[in-house]
C-alpha cells in the first residue's frame, strides 16, 4: 500500500507579527525541556532550553513557556523574520542526567512577507 | 568553534552496497548520538554512546546496522547490506556531558538507496 508521510503542523504568520508554537509533552516525569529549529537541509539548532523547575525562560527574541499541569511547552517568537521559517522540534528528557531526549513531531512555521 | 561534522553529505548508492557514515564530535564532547530522520517516523534515535562506550542501541534497526567509535572524536555508522528502506537522513549529534543535556547536531548525510 502508500506509505503516508507525517503531516506537520503548519503555522503562517506574517513578518513582524508573532508566533506562537505549541507542543504537548507525554512524560509527566520529564524534568527537561529544550527547542530545536530546522531550516531547510540542515541539522536542528538549538535554540533554548527550559527545566522543569521554571514556567518562563527568555532568550533573544524568544521565549519558552512550561505548562506541567498540562504537560504543554510553548516557543514564542517575537517580531518574527523570514530567516525564521523553518521546523520547530520541542524534545524532553528524564532525569537529571538524561541520556536522551524524546522529539515531537515538529511544527511548520512559515514567514509571509 | 567547528561544530558536529559529518561525512558524506550526500550519498546515492545501489540496493546491497554498503554505506559507511562518518562523525566527528565538537571538541571535548564525551557523548554521541546517531539518529535517522524520515518523513514517515521523524527524528529517531539508533545509538548512542559515552566516552565511546555503546550505551543503548535499541534504535538500531536490526543486525545490518552498526556503529562504532574507535576514539573519543570520531564514530562511524555502517549499513550492510543497504536496502531502499534505508533512504533517510542519518544525523549525528554530541554533547558535553557534564554540563547538561543540549545536543548538537551535525548537518546530516543524505542517504538514498535505489
Amino acid at each position: 500500500g502508500e506509505n503516508v508521510g507525517l503531516h506537520l503542523p503548519t503555522l503562517s504568520v506574517q513578518e513582524g507579527d508573532n508566533s506562537i508554537i505549541n507542543c504537548a509533552y507525554s512524560n509527566s516525569a520529564s524534568d527537561y525541556f529544550i527547542w530545536y529549529k530546522q531550516e531547510s537541509g540542515k541539522g536542528p539548532q538549538f535554540i533554548i532550553d527550559i527545566r522543569s523547575n521554571m514556567d518562563k525562560r527568555q532568550g533573544q527574541r524568544v521565549t519558552v513557556l512550561l505548562n506541567k499541569t498540562v504537560k504543554h511547552l510553548s516557543l514564542q517568537i517575537a517580531a518574527t523574520q523570514p530567516g525564521d521559517s523553518a521546523v520547530y522540534f520541542c524534545a524532553e528528557t528524564l532525569g537529571g542526567s538524561a541520556r536522551q531526549l524524546t522529539f515531537g513531531s515538529g511544527t511548520q512555521l512559515t514567514v509571509l512577507p | 568553534d567547528a561544530g558536529v561534522i559529518q561525512s558524506p553529505r550526500h550519498e546515492v548508492t545501489e540496493m546491497g552496497q554498503e554505506v559507511t557514515l562518518r562523525c566527528k564530535l565538537i571538541s571535548g564532547h564525551n557523548s554521541l548520538f546517531w539518529y535517522r530522520q524520515t518523513m514517515m517516523r521523524g527524528l529517531e534515535l539508533l545509538i548512542y554512546f559515552n566516552n565511546n562506550v555503546p550505551i543503548d542501541d535499541s534504535g538500531m534497526p536490526e543486525d545490518r546496522f552498526s556503529a562504532k567509535m574507535p576514539n573519543a572524536s570520531f564514530s562511524t555508522l555502517k549499513i550492510q547490506p543497504s536496502e531502499p528502506r534505508d533512504s533517510a537522513v542519518y544525523f549525528c549529534a554530541s554533547r558535553l556531558r557534564d554540563t547538561g543535556n543540549t545536543i548538537y547536531f551535525g548537518e546530516g548525510s543524505w542517504l538514498t538507496v535505489v
